[in-house]
């Protein structure tokens, strides 16, 4: 399987404990994005990297939240001491090197995680 | 502030017609809008796409219309099928500048048998 791959497909945890989110983008593409998308909402915009370089993060990501890609390959995504309110549907999605099939992403089928 | 406005929020269609979804922008830096079409428990797809430079783009049964002047675009799915029950959402980007992609908040699309 080429796609974008996310791992675990769904996660169930108590308030205040943390969790890792993973994401192996498609190995030729060197951008990686993280959605979050609650029901019935677009997905919105959380962070993004060239490589292992975080570009950009939105105000979304407060500070429990961290990304990383140490090696410009897969990424991990934590929650630190979790909260109902972030639970939603957590979407990894990588594109190749721009002027290569243009700006379209490919997104995994994310990782639900549910705060109880 | 919502930067893509979508609607409508839901649609039913019967088999064979053509369901219309339209949106709109205010920031005049987008240059790239993208369809993502989203089914349950899968992550979105990319359906098609077009640039400000062209009023409309056809994909098989998908059809993206573009008016700059009005900053607005619509989709428009021909033959419409069962099988295309999805939520479908428009998008926009700055593309070169800035290729973060900006969701609406989605359409649930029913296309009756």
């Amino acid at each position: 399987d080429t796609g974008v791959s996310q791992n675990p497909r769904h996660k169930i945890t108590k308030r205040g404990q943390n969790v890792t989110f993973r994401c192996d983008p498609i190995s030729e593409h060197n951008r990686l994005y993280w959605y979050r998308q609650t029901l019935g909402q677009g997905p919105e915009f959380l962070t993004y990297f060239q490589n292992e370089a975080q570009l950009e993060k939105s105000r979304l990501l407060s500070d429990r939240f961290s990304a990383e890609r140490p090696k410009g390959s897969f990424s991990t995504l934590e929650i630190q001491r979790t909260e109902q309110g972030d639970s939603a549907m957590y979407l990894c999605a990588s594109r190749p090197p721009r002027g290569l099939l243009g700006y379209g992403y490919t997104f995994g089928s994310g990782t639900r995680l549910t705060v109880v | 502030q919502q930067q893509v406005k979508q609607s409508p929020q839901s649609l039913i269609v019967q088999k064979g017609g053509i369901p219309i979804i339209n949106c709109a922008y205010e920031n005049t830096a987008f240059d790239y809008f993208p369809w993502y079409q989203q089914f349950p428990g899968k992550g979105p797809a990319l359906l098609i796409a077009i640039r400000p430079d062209v009023s409309e783009k056809k994909e098989g049964r998908f059809t993206i219309s573009f008016n700059k002047s009005a900053k607005q675009f619509s989709l428009h799915i021909m033959d419409s099928q069962p099988g295309d029950s999805a939520t479908y959402f428009c998008a926009a980007s700055k593309g070169v500048r800035d290729d973060k992609i900006i969701f609406g908040k989605g359409t649930r699309l029913h296309i009756l048998p």
